[in-house]
């Protein structure tokens, strides 16, 4: 089996400092990561996602996340925050082999203050 | 916009009535996802179809609710005898074949069970 830990339910964070969303996950396979963006009252939008390769991967909007094996992890970064970034933000996992469904984590709410 | 579409996007019903709602994914996708989301929580995955197979059910998906994708495009969800703790948003999403291909969801549809 597999899980997603998101261990902050709420971020809050000024405008233009720097933010780390942290993400765990628990798989004995090889798997497949993603962040998701849902902004209110949306559907959910991909950030980045990392398959293979390098471990620091890029996503839209400035962020970017670093794919660690050794402790599981698949954090997710920006280095200055915008109002606009206020939103859910939800890490998942797919299995690496013939995985059909994501499994999302319990979502990190980013609140952005000015 | 040939982005995954959901309709109603929101429902209101009395318990005990039925509800169906309405997914039309990317056209070349064949992959087709139900989640559901409720307040404050990560989507859960509900079904999955690979053209018009269904081919997974997760145990949340009770012998009241239905899924269809009969001719491998569009798809419905249907609720039979609703109950208030099916309340929710029901989140469809799509995906071209193989592991590790992007999802991508719809707006979702709210339903509320007064």
């Amino acid at each position: 089996a597999q899980s997603v830990t998101q261990l902050d339910s709420q971020v809050p964070v000024f405008e233009e400092a720097p933010v780390e969303l942290r993400c765990n996950y628990s798989s004995s396979v090889s798997v497949y990561l993603f962040w998701y963006v849902q902004y209110p009252n949306q559907g959910l939008q991909l950030l980045l996602k990392y398959l293979s390769g390098s471990t620091l991967v890029k996503g839209i909007n400035g962020f970017e996340a670093e794919f660690n094996k050794s402790q599981t992890s698949f954090h997710l970064r920006k280095p200055s925050v915008h109002i606009s970034d206020t939103a859910e933000y939800f890490c998942a996992v797919i299995l690496g082999n013939y995985g059909q469904n994501f499994v999302f984590g319990p979502g990190t709410r980013l609140s952005v203050l000015p | 916009d040939t982005g995954v579409s959901q309709n109603p996007r929101h429902k209101i019903t009395k318990r005990g009535q039925n509800v169906t709602f309405r997914c039309d994914p990317i056209s070349e996708h064949n992959r087709l996802y139900w989640y559901r989301q409720t307040l404050g929580q990560g989507p859960e995955f509900l079904t999955y179809f690979q053209n018009e197979a269904q081919l997974e059910k997760s145990r949340l998906l009770s012998d009241r609710f239905s899924a269809e994708r009969p001719k491998g495009s569009f798809s419905t969800l249907e609720i039979q005898r609703t109950e208030q703790g099916d309340s929710a948003m029901y989140l469809c999403a799509s995906s071209l074949d193989g592991s590790g291909n992007t999802i991508y969801f719809g707006e979702g549809s709210w339903l509320t069970v007064v």
